[in-house]
């Protein structure tokens, strides 16, 4: 059984600090991990998709990297700011279409401070 | 893109009514939604997946006469939470892949409240 596991589980830092969330899931034979971010209340918002066969991309000040053997993701913001606050999701889709269900970590709360 | 729209982002019922909550895929065709449940401060919860033209599967613990899913067409797919009790209130989402590349695309929420 797939499990996810999100570490720290929260986080604060000085602005303008870069910083790694981390990610890690135990079945390695994942078609795709994707980043998420959640304000409260708030849906998610998509951040960064990496397939399996990727092993990072970017978006803006957002690095996510992906070694499936070790079973482990890594996010990394770069020049953090306060509206970076937020609480940052990652899932594994264990499947190969676009039925397959998701799993996700439990979240990592990040909180930028001024 | 891949958006998917929710309604109501917000709705406060009385005991033992009902809510429905539309989750709907504005430019792509979903035969596949997924509805969460998401209790303050954790993560989400998967209730159920709904299968366009089929009855919706449900995780195990979800009650399927309570929670009725309804996924008529290739773009809707609608949770509707039947006689609700304050226990029922919290945040509900949907989300939907476009397939390839795009991953999966979340609705922006419903937040219940039963009184």
């Amino acid at each position: 059984k797939q499990e996810v596991t999100q570490i720290p589980a929260a986080l604060s830092v000085p602005e303008g600090e870069n910083l790694v969330l981390n990610c890690s899931f135990t079945d390695s034979a994942i078609y795709n991990l994707q980043w998420f971010r959640q304000d409260p209340g708030k849906g998610l918002t998509s951040l960064l998709l990496i397939q399996s066969s990727q092993r990072e991309q970017t978006s803006g000040r957002l690095n996510a990297s992906l070694d499936k053997s070790s079973g482990r993701s890594t996010l990394y913001i770069a020049a953090s700011q306060p509206g970076d606050s937020a609480t940052y999701l990652c899932a594994v889709s264990p499947g190969y279409s676009s039925a397959s269900k998701i799993i996700f970590g439990s979240g990592t709360r990040l909180s930028i401070r001024p | 893109g891949a958006v998917v729209s929710q309604h109501p982002s917000r709705v406060i019922c009385k005991s033992g009514t009902s809510v429905k909550i539309e989750c709907r895929s504005l430019d792509f065709q979903a035969t596949t939604m997924f509805w969460y449940r998401q209790f303050p401060k954790k993560s989400l919860m998967l209730m159920a997946t709904s299968n366009e033209g089929s009855k919706a599967t449900y995780e195990q613990g979800v009650e399927k006469d309570k929670f009725l899913i309804n996924h008529a067409s290739l773009t809707l797919s609608t949770l509707t939470v039947t006689s609700a009790h304050p226990e029922d209130s919290s945040f509900y989402i949907c989300s939907a892949s476009k397939g390839g590349d795009y991953g999966y695309t979340f609705g922006s929420g419903t937040r219940l409240t039963v009184v």
